[in-house]
């Protein structure tokens, strides 16, 4: 079955620090791979998606992931966090049925120190 | 463009009460999906609304119900309310099914069952 996982429950850094949230997925084919941002009372925004190619994806906000097939991962990072970057990230699989639905991970909490 | 708007965003129902949350798709979009995000995890996938036919259902009970209308808005309802019940519910909308076109998410209602 497909899942999703976010080992890191909380992280924080200081603001002007580099950034990498981790993300694991379970998937037997190339998966569909994405980045979402919550911050509170607020819905999903996407930073970045990934279907195929360049491994190494450029997303808003400054944000870029890297699909790594031999470690099931797809890593955020960010080389210079700000402190509006303090939020909820989750990583998410999309499935290829015929719903084309998301699986989520729980989410990494960011907290930005001044 | 209008976005996603959801209605109401807050709610508060008694244990075995019923309950509906209406969705408003963004203009052009004609799929609705609609997530169960409880407090600490991820969103989960209900089911998704395709030019008003239900297009796959995640593991949720019958008591889950949703309708899509010819404007592409929906409804979720959920009937026999439970303590688990509480949690964000977001709906998102996409021009295809799925991620595929591109979801748009709302900022969610928050259910609280008492």
């Amino acid at each position: 079955a497909q899942s999703v996982t976010q080992p890191d429950i909380h992280i924080t850094v200081s603001e002007g620090a580099s950034l990498e949230l981790r993300c694991n997925y379970s998937y037997g084919a190339t998966p569909y791979l994405f980045w979402y941002v919550q911050s509170p009372g607020q819905g999903l925004q996407l930073l970045l998606k990934y279907f195929s190619g360049d491994t190494l994806v450029q997303g808003i906000k400054g944000f870029e992931a890297e699909f790594k097939r031999s470690q099931s991962s797809f890593n955020l990072r960010k080389p210079s966090v700000h402190w509006s970057d303090a939020a909820e990230y989750f990583c998410a699989v999309g499935t290829m049925d015929s719903s084309y639905k998301l699986i989520f991970g729980s989410g990494t909490r960011l907290l930005v120190r001044p | 463009e209008t976005g996603v708007t959801q209605s109401p965003t807050h709610l508060i129902k008694t244990r075995g009460q019923q309950v509906t949350l209406r969705c408003s798709s963004q203009s052009g979009h004609n799929t609705v999906s609609w997530y169960q995000q409880a407090l600490g995890q991820g969103p989960q996938f209900i089911f998704q609304y395709y030019r008003e036919e239900e297009n796959g259902r995640g593991n949720f009970p019958p008591r889950f119900s949703g309708l899509q209308f010819p404007n592409y808005s929906s409804e979720l309802n959920v009937n026999a309310l439970e303590l688990d019940d509480s949690a964000l519910y977001l709906c998102a909308s996409s021009s295809d099914r799925g991620y595929v076109g591109g979801y748009t998410f709302g900022s969610g209602t928050r259910l609280t069952v008492v």
